[in-house]
């Protein structure tokens, strides 16, 4: 079956726009996470849902980071004045189960933002 | 918070050595999965650990976890270049399944 796909592939932003990611999970599945991962570095939590409900956004650098997944599936994670810190690979991820430390997650193959 | 280190950051070897990458941290994990990374590519899992003491073969890699549950190996035998890539650890603490991840290590195995 299809993968978790992520839009656009790439985003370039100037500094001070706002950008839109969209993530589309597994078909089915519970839970969806988001990471940001800067150049040369292994991937950060930044938030999780289960379903529809955002039960951790402890990862979220800042309050200009928000996201949704308002039905339970499909998710967009936002960034509003965007700076060049923010310049990273934003990675998606699911899983079939909502909880569990075993569970296996499947990740996207990502959105690389630069911001100018 | 819980934070994993990956040693060595990068590593540059012939086609058929061995190698082994290590994950280490001072907390203790549920468990403890390997992924690799390709270039333009999300990290594809490559094993999950769970118990102390565990060891896992995949082909030619072979997982251990530390006894404890802190510290974890990743064994490359007669390494081919199609092992090239980034192997990432990444921790699953008690509360839920956020991952924690290393740093990585950047593997390249050339002909």
């Amino acid at each position: 079956g299809a993968g978790v796909s992520q839009s656009p592939r790439y985003k370039v932003a100037k500094r001070g726009q706002d950008v839109a990611l969209r993530c589309d999970p597994i078909s089915g599945h519970v839970s969806l996470f988001w990471y940001q991962q800067a150049l040369g570095q292994g991937p950060e939590f930044l938030t999780y849902f289960q379903n529809e409900a955002q039960l951790d956004k402890s990862g979220l650098p800042s309050d200009r980071f928000f996201a949704e997944r308002p039905e339970g599936s499909v998710s967009t994670l936002k960034i509003q004045r965007t700076q060049q810190e923010d310049s990273a690979v934003y990675l998606c991820a699911s899983s079939l189960e909502a909880s569990g430390f075993t569970d296996t997650q499947y990740f996207g193959p990502g959105t690389r933002l630069t911001v100018l | 918070t819980q934070l994993l280190e990956q040693s060595p950051q990068f590593l540059s070897i012939q086609e058929g050595e061995n190698l082994t990458v290590y994950c280490n941290s001072s907390s203790v994990f549920s468990s403890l999965q390997w992924y690799r990374q390709e270039p333009g590519e999300g990290p594809v899992l490559l094993v999950t650990v769970v118990t102390g003491g565990e060891v896992k073969k995949l082909k030619r890699l072979t997982f251990q976890f530390g006894d404890a549950r802190k510290d974890s190996s990743l064994h490359i035998t007669a390494a081919q270049p199609g092992d090239t890539g980034l192997y990432l650890c990444a921790g699953n603490g008690a509360a839920g399944n956020k991952l924690t991840f290393g740093g990585g290590t950047r593997v390249l195995v050339k002909p």
